[in-house]
């Protein structure tokens, strides 16, 4: 059973870099997209981007280029950087498996971890 | 950019049929996700490819899509039935993910 846990600082200052990271256990990240997906409090879910284990990389344009996502696939890993953060971006992270391509769901899910933007 | 309404809110009561719907251009022609949320918890995939069921969902939840709609159904409804549902498709315009608002399904 593939299962994943984000982890990272769950308070990050205005204008500061939010970091997190997605461990892969259960199962190899290779041959797989891995996809960040946010929830702000009261709202809807939000796609954030995905990357391939190859490391090919595609992102909301809405996050402009704010957004930096990329694995490790020695580690089993693979993570998020979004810079210049603000309020809006405070929300619940989740890390998720994409079962195949990229026009396929996200079949595997982290539990999701609240980041407060705040000073 | 491409984009998937959803109704706010659906209530049901215990033992009906809920009919969640997720609308968007010619969304007929693509492959339709949703998923199940609830507080606290790991997001749950109910349905792929617009019908399928993954393993340990439920006969009585079902998909379809066709025209400029896609629908779940959950049928026999039950309490813990109760939660957020969002519908997702691919955008093979932009190579992007894109979700649907959420309906909150309240069980009566």
């Amino acid at each position: 059973q593939v299962q994943l846990q984000e982890s990272g600082p769950g308070l990050v200052k205005p204008s500061e870099t939010l970091s997190l990271t997605c461990s892969v256990s259960g199962g190899s990240i290779s041959s797989y997209y891995w996809t960040w997906i946010r929830q702000p409090p009261g709202k809807g879910l939000e796609w954030i981007g995905y990357v391939y284990y190859n490391g090919y990389t595609k992102s909301n344009p809405s996050l402009k280029s704010r957004v930096t996502i990329s694995v490790d696939t020695s580690k089993n890993q693979f993570s998020l950087k979004l810079n210049s953060v603000t309020a809006a971006d405070t929300a619940v992270y989740y890390c998720a498996r994409v079962s195949g391509g990229s026009r396929s769901p996200a079949d595997y899910w982290g539990q999701g971890t609240l980041v407060i933007v705040s000073s | 950019s491409y984009v998937l309404t959803q109704p706010p809110s659906v209530s049901v009561a215990p033992g009906k049929t809920a009919y969640i719907t997720c609308g968007g251009d010619n969304l007929g022609g693509k492959s339709v996700h949703w998923y199940q949320l609830k507080p606290g918890q790991a997001p749950v995939l109910v349905i792929n490819f617009n019908t399928d069921r993954p393993s340990g969902i439920p006969e009585r939840v079902s998909g379809s899509n066709s025209g400029n709609t896609a629908t779940l159904t959950i049928s026999r409804v039950e309490a813990g039935d109760e939660a957020d549902y969002y519908c997702q498709v691919w955008d093979s315009n932009s190579d992007h993910w894109v979700f649907g608002g959420g309906t909150k399904l309240t069980v009566l």
